[in-house]
């Protein structure tokens, strides 16, 4: 069995400030973790994945995700945040690569304040 | 390529009713996903497919059923419609050997 928690159903923050959207996952067998972001009235893209190569992942847009296995998170930070990234983040799980289910949290709605 | 495909972009079922929703990938994928988002709510899989004639069910099945003829079309049926199918509808697909999932941009279902 496989779940993914998404600490904060809202995050706020400045624009030029740091952006930390938190992902704890729970999986028996060595996950497969994704962060996909939503706009509006449309479909998920991805923004990066850790497939069980380097544990610090970086992705489009200036994001990276860090994967701990100690403390089974998978934290999307950006540096420096942009207007243009409000939207909704997805942390997800799959328990293997192709044809694995994934499992996703209930999102977290980024907005971006001037 | 257009990528994937959904069809139509919005409908409205009275209670009861039944229809199709459509999903085209022009990319050869093998693997497609039928998910369910709530307001509020993350995805949800309803069904998946790692082949053209195969099919399983995910998370939420109920009150859907699904086929694969071909490998560019998995088309979601709902046989009679309820209030609490109320929801946006994704499919995704894969490539072999891949694990990034490429959505389309969603259908809008409300039952009334």
């Amino acid at each position: 069995a496989q779940s993914v928690t998404q600490l904060g159903s809202h995050v706020s923050v400045s624009e030029g400030a740091l952006v930390l959207l938190r992902c704890n996952y729970s999986s028996s067998v060595p996950p497969y973790l994704f962060w996909y972001v939503q706009y509006p009235n449309q479909g998920l893209q991805l923004l990066l994945k850790y497939t069980s190569a380097a544990t610090l992942v970086k992705g489009i847009n200036g994001f990276e995700a860090e994967f701990k296995k100690s403390e089974t998170s998978f934290h999307l930070t950006k540096p420096s945040a942009h207007m243009s990234d409000a939207a909704e983040y997805f942390c997800a799980v799959s328990d293997k690569r192709g044809a694995g289910k994934s499992t996703f949290g209930d999102g977290t709605t980024l907005t971006v304040k001037p | 390529n257009a990528g994937v495909t959904q069809t139509p972009k919005f409908r409205i079922l009275k209670i009861g009713q039944s229809m199709t929703l459509q999903c085209t990938q022009d990319m050869n994928h093998n693997y497609m996903y039928w998910y369910r988002q709530d307001p509020g709510m993350g995805l949800k899989l309803i069904y998946y497919s790692v082949g053209a004639g195969i099919t399983d069910k995910g998370e939420v099945p109920n009150g859907y059923n699904v086929s694969r003829s071909t490998t560019e079309d998995f088309p979601l049926r709902l046989e009679l419609a309820a209030p609490s199918q109320t929801s946006v509808y994704f499919c995704a697909s894969i490539p072999g050997g891949a694990d990034t999932q490429y959505f389309g941009p969603g259908t809008r279902l409300t039952v009334l």
